[in-house]
């Protein structure tokens, strides 16, 4: 299976701060990832796909970057709503595989 | 609006078998393939298993293979998991997720999770 490993784990940021983290793959997976976004107790909510397209109904301070191996989730001015864990997903294969998660928190 | 809502978990001793289900709603529910993702408590989220929209495709994660059938009912607009020799691993919230329909597998529809917990 292909190992999905994102950094960092946990980062803590203020609003109106500007956020990137990182979603790496153990091969390349061409442009065939998605990133989602989960708060507690509810489902996964989809927010880019195909590595840099921004799901409809998701604001524009969202955006993803990347290809082949290394990838990048970006938000231009985080917001509390902003506050989750968010998950990189590769579909490179019939067997799809999220990363372990980065868990965003407001200072 | 697009709906699903899952059904079926709850406690069950190691070894044993439930059947989960997810209702469809909003949506042509034969036009689109099917998902199972599971979450374990306090962990990340992981693929299951993938049904195609005519059941013609079906595939499995490694860790449920021999275990675990997908399958769905198009008239009944139903996705279906049959889990058997269930073990304390497969404790988890279950979600069912619809693929976007466009290339590849992404979901952009999940359901709220239905939770399965293997325990004695």
């Amino acid at each position: 299976d292909i190992q999905m490993t994102q950094s960092p784990s946990t980062l803590s940021a203020s609003v109106g701060d500007r956020v990137t983290f990182t979603c790496r793959a153990s091969q390349s997976i061409r442009s065939w990832l998605a990133w989602y976004q989960q708060k507690p107790g509810k489902a996964p909510k989809l927010l880019i796909y195909e590595a840099s397209n921004l799901e409809s109904g998701v604001p524009s301070r969202f955006s993803g970057s990347g290809s082949g191996t290394e990838f990048t989730l970006t938000i231009s001015s985080l917001q509390p709503d902003d506050s989750a864990t968010y998950y990189c997903q590769q579909y490179d294969s019939s067997s799809p595989t999220f990363g372990q998660g980065t868990k965003v928190e407001i200072k | 609006e697009v709906q699903l809502v899952e059904s079926g978990g709850g406690l069950v001793q190691p070894g044993g078998s439930l059947r989960l289900s997810c209702a469809a709603s909003g949506f042509t529910f034969s036009d689109y393939s099917m998902n199972w993702v599971r979450q374990a408590p306090g962990k990340g989220l992981e693929w299951v298993s993938y049904i195609s929209s005519g059941s013609s495709t079906i595939y499995y994660a490694d860790s449920v293979k021999g275990r675990f059938t997908i399958s769905r009912d198009n008239a009944k607009n139903s996705l279906y998991l049959q889990m058997n020799s269930l073990r304390a691993e497969d404790t988890a919230v279950y979600f069912c997720a619809r693929d976007s329909g466009r290339v590849g597998y992404n979901y952009n529809y999940w359901g709220q999770g239905t939770l399965v917990t293997v325990s004695s």
